[in-house]
């Protein structure tokens, strides 16, 4: 039950677009169209973004979008605003039906 | 509106046992499978385990197999997670959350925190 890869941290500038990458294995993320993603501001609970590798809940902004290649899955936020700046996890069903998370990302809005 | 309210979390010895509990409103509660995913401080999430709407089926992360135990109460809507055996490593804010869909997690609590420390 390893976690899943993050990048550590990105950064872009308002307006801009920026992606964060998510990388599993053929067990969790390869295998299954169960990716999600959260967002995770400072001292608050995680608010699901992203179910199903690509779909968004509703009253999420349209400017959040993810997709899936092989065994990596990739969250992509167009026209960066301020309030986007926060920690962002994915997460993943497994084959052994338990589930996983990445280490986390932390989005800095320069 | 749905609520998750988290209680029970305290500062426990090592070795020692607590029971989480979360409370749910605003939806059919024993149609929703429950999780319940940890955060230790400064770090990321780390999903626990997971119980089934009426309770028959769990799994746990292999971290906490045989020492943590997830149920739930329908008729009270109310989660549950018992901590034996408790480690320093254990401690973390725990948060409960609902299913939803295949595999997502679209309501979450706002946390109770468990510290183990001598």
């Amino acid at each position: 039950q390893s976690a899943l890869t993050q990048p550590a941290s990105v950064s872009g500038s308002p307006g801009q677009s920026i992606t964060i990458s998510c990388t599993g294995t053929s067990s969790d993320v390869g295998a299954y169209n169960y990716v999600s993603w959260y967002q995770q501001h400072p001292n608050k609970a995680p608010k699901l973004m992203i179910y199903d590798v690509s779909n968004r809940p509703s009253g999420v902004s349209n400017r959040f979008s993810a997709s899936k290649s092989g065994n990596t899955a990739s969250l992509t936020i167009s026209g960066l605003q301020a309030e986007d700046e926060a920690d962002y996890y994915c997460s993943s069903y497994t084959s052994s039906g338990t589930r996983v998370f990445g280490g986390g990302t932390k989005l800095t809005v320069l | 509106e749905v609520q998750l309210v988290e209680s029970g979390g305290g500062l426990v010895q090592p070795g020692g046992s607590l029971r989480l509990s979360c409370a749910a409103s605003g939806f059919t509660f024993g149609s929703h499978w429950m999780h319940w995913v940890r955060q230790a401080p400064g770090k990321g999430l780390v999903w626990v385990s997971r119980i089934n709407s009426d309770g028959t089926s769990t799994i746990y992360a292999d971290s906490v197999k045989g020492r943590f135990t997830i149920s739930r109460d329908n008729a009270k809507n109310t989660l549950y997670l018992q901590m034996n055996s408790l480690r320093a490593e254990d401690t973390a804010l725990y948060y409960c959350t609902r299913n939803w869909g295949s595999a997502a997690f679209d309501f979450w609590g706002q946390g109770t925190m468990v510290t183990v420390s001598s």
